[in-house]
């Protein structure tokens, strides 16, 4: 059960675009298509932007899109907004009623 | 509304014990499973454990296995971990999260546990 792997920060200009990775194994990642990302502000509790690697729920902005390729998976972040900096966390289903998350990433929007 | 509301966090010293709850309202509690996740002071999310819906599958991470117990009661809508032989790494904000396709959909808003002497 060994967290997966996120780079520790990122940051864009509003406007651009980001990509945010989330590295596993094939024992999680790249064995089930059930990456979900999650979006958390300070003090707030995480709110779910993308489950199933690429679907979003009821009410997320389509400037939110996730992808996998292998064990990695991605998040990726259109036209950035002020509001979209937070820290972000990929979560994997790994097997025998087990879930593993990414250690998160800092989001600044410049 | 759909919502999730957890209650029992405190302080406690290494060693002890604390229940934690979590109780819903506004969906079918007995149609999903539901998880316990954990974000120690400015860290990040740690999954903890899992139920299905009928309480008999269940989950949980390496590093609480054979400490913490999950459980529900579906008459109640309530959730709950039980939490033993506590460690000051126990230290987090503990949230209960209703589960959507392997991922979680609704969360609470955190209770606090603080293992400290």
């Amino acid at each position: 059960q060994s967290a997966l792997t996120q780079p520790a920060s990122v940051s864009g200009s509003p406007g651009q675009s980001i990509t945010i990775s989330c590295t596993g194994t094939s024992s999680d990642v790249g064995n089930y298509n059930l990456v979900s990302w999650y979006q958390q502000h300070p003090g707030k509790a995480p709110k779910l932007m993308i489950y199933e690697g690429s679907k979003r729920p009821s009410g997320v902005s389509n400037r939110f899109s996730g992808s996998k390729s292998g064990n990695t998976a991605s998040l990726t972040i259109s036209g950035l907004q002020a509001e979209d900096e937070a820290d972000y966390y990929c979560c994997s289903f790994a097997g025998s009623s087990t879930w593993v998350f990414g250690g998160g990433t800092k989001l600044t929007v410049l | 509304e759909v919502q999730l509301v957890e209650s029992g966090g405190g302080l406690v010293q290494p060693g002890g014990s604390l229940r934690l709850s979590c109780a819903a309202s506004g969906f079918t509690f007995s149609r999903y499973w539901l998880h316990w996740v954990r974000q120690a002071p400015g860290k990040g999310l740690v999954w903890v454990s899992s139920i299905n819906s009928d309480g008999r599958t269940t989950g949980y991470a390496d590093s609480v296995k054979g400490r913490f117990t999950i459980s529900r009661d579906n008459a109640k809508n309530t959730l709950y971990l039980q939490m033993n032989s506590l460690r000051a790494e126990d230290t987090a904000v503990y949230y209960c999260a209703r589960d959507y396709s392997n991922s979680m959909d609704v969360w609470g808003q955190g209770t606090t546990v603080t293992v400290s002497s």
